[in-house]
């Protein structure tokens, strides 16, 4: 599983409310990525990170901020939840010659 | 902008037949990959092929491409049940490794 825990795993939320949630590896990994899952939607790029420090937008960046100020945890914060962004978000690292990417279990988190 | 397209979007199969998920994309790219999702869990990664021509094969499973005509098939042969799931391609054009999704295409496999 390449070392990767997500935390909430389940997260029922208000609209108008901050949430953040956490990426953890173990492995040491320079590349780290969120996404999320809509139906039909397949995976959507939010943010990446490429070191400490390091990061940039995805495809579906608005309304989401990130931080990485160690390796190992990279941390997703929605601003102000809408219901627009209840949604499956997936952690992702990459590693080895083919870049394989690695996706963490997930976090379901549902905005009322 | 990179385009993922993948068809079909779904499959319904029957155990000991043969059936081909294709994965198109619309820019040039040197790195795609092929996933597997069960209901409510992570992905799992299958393939990741490199470069043109690339074949992988794992199982029932065999997984190509040809980056000339900007397409990835995934084979399967003889389907049984335990294929039932949702296979996702995903390509990259660059070096940070970001992926662009295909939907998706959900795999049933009844007797």
């Amino acid at each position: 599983d390449a070392g990767i825990t997500q935390s909430p795993r389940h997260k029922v939320t208000e609209t108008g409310t901050p949430v953040t949630l956490r990426c953890h590896q173990t492995e040491n990994h320079r590349y780290m990525y969120w996404y999320r899952q809509d139906p039909g939607h397949g995976l959507r790029l939010i943010h990446y990170s490429y070191g400490v420090k390091d990061t940039d937008k995805g495809e579906v960046s608005d309304g989401y901020s990130v931080s990485r100020s160690k390796t190992e945890d990279f941390l997703l914060t929605l601003e102000s939840a809408t219901s627009s962004q209840t949604s499956v978000y997936f952690c992702a690292i990459r590693e080895g010659q083919g870049y394989e990417q690695y996706f963490g279990p997930g976090t379901r988190l549902t905005v009322t | 902008e990179l385009k993922v397209e993948q068809n079909p979007l779904f499959l319904s199969m029957q155990e000991g037949k043969n059936y081909t998920i294709y994965c198109n994309y619309s820019t040039t790219s040197d790195r795609l990959y092929w996933y597997r999702q069960d209901p409510g869990k992570s992905l799992e990664s299958l393939f990741v092929l490199l470069s043109n021509g690339a074949v992988k094969q794992e199982g029932r499973l065999m997984a190509s491409l040809d980056t000339k005509a900007r397409l990835s098939t995934l084979h399967i042969t003889a389907a049984v049940h335990d294929l039932s799931a949702t296979y996702f391609c995903a390509v990259t054009t660059d070096s940070w490794g970001k992926l662009q999704f295909g939907a998706g295409t959900q795999v049933v496999v009844t007797p």
